[in-house]
């Protein structure tokens, strides 16, 4: 199984909504990624979880909370989003952190939009 | 500071047209840079990691080299299946990936 597999594929929420995004993994990766990915632009870096604990949060505003209950899962909790907060949510991981031959396997991400 | 950087920013292709996208990076120490291809709306699909200047791996319709300065992505006869956006990402030994904006490739029947 070499796969990253994201639910759900589409969300449209409002900006009082609480929802959450949720990665699976089964390679025996240790660390786990967060990206957030504009039109047209490239992946940016949210969070990043090594051996389920949070080593890089990138400034991420509190309306995003991320959760690692175990080493095959990831959860991204979203609360009171803004309109400009709609993007495509990639989930990726790797066997450790900043390592792996192929670097990182993504998911195919969740398409978000904030109404 | 890591520094990535793509050209050109768009291609149009004719099928059967070969050509070359660019992949320029600055970074200490490099560990690693990668390609990916990235269909619309969907997550980054693995290429190529190319680890020292001199490399070169091949998949394909698709081969990557690497220079001290720069990874170059030929394209062979592509089809149209092969339009799409390519990234190259790079990675410095103790750092995250850092990707460069991607080419947005065409390839017109």
């Amino acid at each position: 199984d070499t796969e990253v597999t994201q639910t759900p594929k589409h969300l449209v929420m409002g900006m009082t909504n609480k929802k959450s995004l949720k990665c699976e993994q089964h390679m025996g990766h240790r660390a786990m990624y967060w990206y957030k990915q504009k039109a047209k632009k490239p992946p940016e870096l949210m969070f990043v979880y090594s051996y389920e604990k949070l080593s890089i949060n990138e400034s991420v505003p509190s309306r995003f909370s991320p959760e690692c209950p175990n080493s095959s899962l990831l959860n991204l909790h979203l609360h009171a989003l803004q309109p400009e907060d709609s993007a495509l949510y990639l989930c990726a991981s790797s066997q450790e952190a900043r390592t792996g031959v192929k670097g990182y396997t993504f998911g195919s991400g969740t398409r978000l939009t904030v109404v | 500071e890591d520094q990535v950087t793509q050209s050109p920013e768009a291609l149009r292709l004719q099928e059967g047209e070969s050509s070359s996208l660019n992949c320029s990076y600055t970074v200490s120490g490099l560990r690693g840079l990668f390609w990916y291809r990235q269909d619309p709306g969907k997550g980054p699909e693995f290429l190529f990691t190319l680890y020292s200047a001199g490399e070169e791996k091949e998949k394909e319709r698709l081969k990557a080299t690497l220079t001290k300065k720069e990874s170059f992505l030929h394209i062979t006869a592509p089809k149209p299946e092969d339009s799409a956006t390519y990234l190259c990402a790079v990675q410095a030994y103790g750092q995250n990936f850092v990707f460069g904006p991607g080419t947005r490739l065409s390839v017109l029947p």
